[in-house]
């Protein structure tokens, strides 16, 4: 079983559609990342939270730490959010020094007009 | 203020060549991440350095792979006699030093193809 889980792996909305992305961990994290990749090119760090939630334009990231649970919500979708949408989990730092990322498998969405 | 650089982009390599991959973290940032994308599959970590030390290579191969970051210049991840299974997107991030800040800024990724 993977360390940190998303669902789902393949969502395809219709323009305008409210978009919800999950993320589910099983080890200690000291924060966590949500990415978004475009097919082919590189990384963007949207959002990195510890707890609570954030919000970028039309992006919203949640997490419960208790239920070691994080959302990415996108309102009013748009053809150009299609990307590959990735969680990575910091993991706790225990006196040793590595902050090393582990990552979801990522969840494919594409918006169509 | 340059975000995190990488080049080269894309770097065709035949069987039995070396791969060298470079990184230059963002202005202040001190230290370096390592990332592997293979095709088809997620991304994983591959080393962790500071200034002049590796802190964390448990994601690195054993053989024919290693990274160092001098003091002066960027990061290198050294590939030597690659193999087809080499090939993929290698990304850096990275982070500034101490304050409790971990944000990870990623760079563009090199693209490495082995025919």
């Amino acid at each position: 079983k993977n360390e940190v889980e998303q669902s789902p792996q393949n969502l395809t909305a219709q323009e305008g559609e409210f978009i919800t992305i999950n993320c589910s961990y099983s080890v200690g994290i000291s924060a966590l990342h949500w990415l978004q990749q475009h097919p082919g090119g590189g990384i963007v760090s949207l959002f990195m939270l510890s707890s609570g939630k954030k919000k970028h334009g039309r992006l919203i990231a949640t997490i419960n730490i208790q239920e070691k649970h994080s959302s990415l919500h996108i309102t009013a979708s748009h053809p150009r959010d299609s990307a590959v949408y990735i969680c990575a989990a910091l993991r706790v730092n225990y006196g040793g020094a590595t902050n090393k990322l582990i990552f979801g498998t990522g969840t494919l969405l594409a918006v169509q007009p | 203020n340059a975000g995190v650089m990488q080049n080269p982009r894309h770097l065709v390599r035949r069987r039995g060549q070396e791969a060298r991959l470079r990184c230059s973290p963002m202005k202040g940032h001190s230290h370096v991440y390592w990332y592997r994308q293979l095709p088809e599959e997620g991304l994983k970590f591959m080393v962790y350095l500071q200034k002049e030390n590796i802190i964390d290579e448990s994601g690195m191969p054993k053989e024919r792979f290693s990274a160092e970051f001098p003091k002066e210049g960027p990061s290198i991840l050294r590939i030597q006699q690659v193999v087809r299974g080499d090939s993929a997107a290698y990304f850096c991030a990275s982070s500034p030093m101490a304050s409790g800040s971990h944000e990870q800024y990623f760079g563009p990724g090199t693209r490495l193809t082995v025919t």
